[in-house]
């Protein structure tokens, strides 16, 4: 089972650069997340997407976008990135059901530095 | 949500019983405990979550006091990969969509 995905794993990008994080999931969640995670801190969320169809901002959405692709993918975009933005993404899925307990899937991560 | 402190390290011999004490004054009747942990770099794994009764799985023990103020997160016999960073979340309960926040948590770190 692969679970969640994420590509690329590693990405060092210029300023002004931009690039597109991708994360797919192969468990039918309906629910997508991408988080961040800087040194020695928690993870906050950027954007997620309930269902099929529907994104919102989390806690640091600036200097972000996402696109909720189908079901299995969500992928996050740089438009321009900053020094500020050089950080460890994490992606994550939650599904529905009878069985569903709230816990959410992470993938490994991708680890984005901008020079 | 309610808002959880947790002590930001411990340690732990290995085999002995690891407890992560985790406070939650501030917490709801309709909102859950939820323990994940985040090993070196990896992606957060669910451990396990409980509402009032004591709950236990394959990895851990999860005991929430009667107040419901506060809980324990318990592994049993600690190994060296259990060192991590261990995360106590508050959060209600949806079958679908759920906004975890996570904070700083409490590294644990188990010694030979």
């Amino acid at each position: 089972n692969a679970g969640v995905t994420q590509t690329p794993k590693f990405q060092v990008l210029k300023t002004g650069q931009s690039m597109t994080l991708q994360c797919a999931q192969d468990m039918n969640h309906n629910s997508m997340y991408w988080y961040r995670q800087d040194p020695g801190m928690g993870l906050r969320l950027i954007y997620y997407s309930a269902s099929e169809g529907t994104t919102d901002k989390g806690e640091v959405p600036n200097g972000y976008n996402v696109s909720r692709l189908n079901k299995r993918e969500f992928s996050l975009r740089l438009e321009s990135a900053a020094p500020s933005q050089t950080s460890v993404y994490f992606c994550a899925s939650s599904g529905k059901g009878l069985a569903n307990t709230g816990e959410l899937f992470f993938g490994e991560g991708s680890r984005l530095t901008v020079l | 949500d309610a808002k959880t402190t947790q002590p930001p390290s411990m340690d732990c011999a290995e085999g002995r019983a690891a407890n992560l004490p985790c406070n939650h004054s501030t917490i709801s009747g309709n909102e859950y405990v939820y323990w994940y942990r985040q090993i070196h770099s990896q992606g957060p794994q669910y451990i396990i979550h409980g509402l009032k009764n004591n709950e236990t799985n394959e990895m851990a023990s999860l005991i929430i006091t009667e107040d419901r103020k506060s809980s324990t997160l318990i592994l049993p016999h600690a190994t060296l990969r259990d060192t991590a960073v261990y995360y106590c979340i508050v959060r209600v309960l949806n079958t679908g969509f759920q906004k975890l926040v996570f904070g700083t948590g409490t590294r644990l770190l188990v010694s030979p």
